[in-house]
């Protein structure tokens, strides 16, 4: 049961756009289309921003957005916010024994 | 309002146990799968155990798999975690979280947390 790959951290200006990636095996993100991705404030508990690959909740900008290609997931924030900065993690059904695997995290910072 | 609130945490001594609780509201508590998902200080999240909508399936990670059990009683709606034989590496913030029943990692729904810490 190994983490998904995530860069540690990533960085941009306002306005910018940033991409976190996220890459498994065959076993996990490329074997199911189950990847989401959440949003974690210090101090709180994680939102969901991402499910099933590519959709988005009720109530989540459209300037998250997501794709699969292989055995990597990639999230992309486009018109980075101040509000965006904040940890995200990716996480990927992995099978009827493991059930979820989730990345090691990515500090977005908003410079 | 939907909502899943945690308690039971607490400071035990290595090779202890501890029983975490999550109540559900707001929401038709056997339609959904639940989980419990962990967070070391400063740490990412960690996938603890899952359990079936009606309880007759459960999945825990091989980091606690014989130590752990998670359990649902339905008609109170309540989730639990029995910790047994703790170690040190299970100080975490535990989370439970559900899922939807069409989206199996759509984690939407998320308590606060009950931080467990593990020390002698």
């Amino acid at each position: 049961q190994s983490a998904l790959t995530q860069p540690r951290s990533v960085s941009g200006s306002p306005g910018q756009s940033v991409t976190i990636s996220c890459t498994g095996t065959s076993s996990d993100v490329g074997g199911y289309n189950y990847v989401s991705w959440y949003q974690q404030h210090p101090g709180k508990a994680p939102k969901v921003i991402i499910y099933d690959v590519s959709k988005r909740p009720s109530g989540v900008p459209d300037r998250f957005s997501a794709s699969k290609s292989g055995n990597t997931a990639s999230l992309t924030i486009s018109g980075l916010q101040a509000e965006d900065e904040a940890d995200y993690y990716c996480c990927s059904y992995a099978g009827t024994y493991t059930y979820a695997t989730f990345g090691g995290g990515t500090k977005v910072t908003v410079l | 309002q939907v909502q899943l609130v945690e308690s039971g945490g607490g400071v035990v001594q290595p090779g202890k146990s501890l029983r975490l609780s999550c109540e559900a509201s707001g929401f038709t508590f056997s339609d959904f799968a639940l989980h419990w998902v962990r967070q070391a200080p400063g740490k990412g999240l960690e996938w603890v155990a899952s359990i079936s909508f009606d309880g007759s399936n459960g999945l825990h990670a091989d980091s606690v798999k014989g130590r752990f059990t998670i359990s649902r009683d339905n008609s109170k709606n309540i989730l639990f975690l029995q910790m047994n034989s703790l170690r040190a590496e299970d100080t975490a913030l535990y989370f439970c979280a559900r899922t939807t029943p069409r989206s199996i990692v759509n984690f939407d729904i998320w308590g606060q947390g009950t931080m467990v810490t593990v020390s002698s």
